[in-house]
């Protein structure tokens, strides 16, 4: 089966600090990935995805994440912080079958000070 | 133009009423989901529909019932709410069911039972 572990609950920096958000997989099959945001009483928006093309992905708002096989995981990164990056982070993996399901983790909270 | 529209956006109501959400989505999607979100921002699947027909029904009471009319509708009535049923409801949608494509998600209802 499917799963997605996010490593940490809660994430601080400040701004213009870089942003390591970890994330590992566990799949059965060469799986599909994705980081997804959601701001404060917001919907879900997507950040990047990957797909099996190039392991190193680049995202909108300047992020990007590096899919590595061997060490199962799906980092999210950003060089520098702003303030508007504080929000809550998934990390998601594509289920076992083509329904379409999604498995998200648990999420980890984005905090930025100034 | 929403992508993907749900209403209401908030929806606070007794024990033991029956409430209807609503989800519509104009990208041509084939496939739609409900995902119920915790108060620990945990995101689970409820439902799939592809083209009208459920592909995907996740151990979710009986009192859930979801509804297609055709495929760019999916709706979630419930029944007999009880206090648990609290939660942010996001309803979703991809082309085919194709999960390396990713979700378009809708801004969420935000139920509340009281």
């Amino acid at each position: 089966a499917q799963s997605v572990t996010q490593l940490d609950s809660h994430v601080s920096v400040s701004e213009g600090t870089p942003v390591l958000l970890r994330c590992n997989y566990s799949s059965s099959y060469s799986p599909s990935l994705f980081w997804y945001v959601q701001h404060p009483n917001k919907g879900l928006q997507l950040l990047l995805k990957y797909t099996s093309a190039a392991t190193l992905v680049k995202g909108i708002n300047g992020f990007e994440a590096e899919f590595k096989k061997s060490e199962t995981s799906f980092h999210l990164t950003k060089p520098s912080a702003h303030m508007s990056d504080a929000a809550e982070y998934f990390c998601v993996v594509s289920g076992s079958s083509n329904t379409g399901k999604l498995i998200f983790g648990q999420g980890t909270t984005l905090q930025v000070k100034p | 133009d929403t992508a993907v529209s749900q209403t209401p956006k908030y929806l606070v109501t007794q024990m033991g009423n029956d409430k209807s959400i609503k989800c519509e989505q104009n990208l041509g999607h084939d496939t739609m989901y409900w995902y119920k979100q915790d108060s620990k921002k945990f995101l689970k699947i409820m439902f799939s529909y592809n083209n009208k027909e459920l592909i995907i029904n996740e151990t979710v009471p009986n009192r859930f019932s979801p509804k297609s009319p055709d495929k760019a509708h999916l709706n979630l009535h419930i029944n007999s709410l009880e206090l648990g049923d609290s939660a942010v409801y996001f309803c979703a949608s991809s082309p085919s069911g194709v999960p390396n494509y990713g979700y378009t998600f809708g801004s969420g209802t935000r139920l509340t039972v009281v």
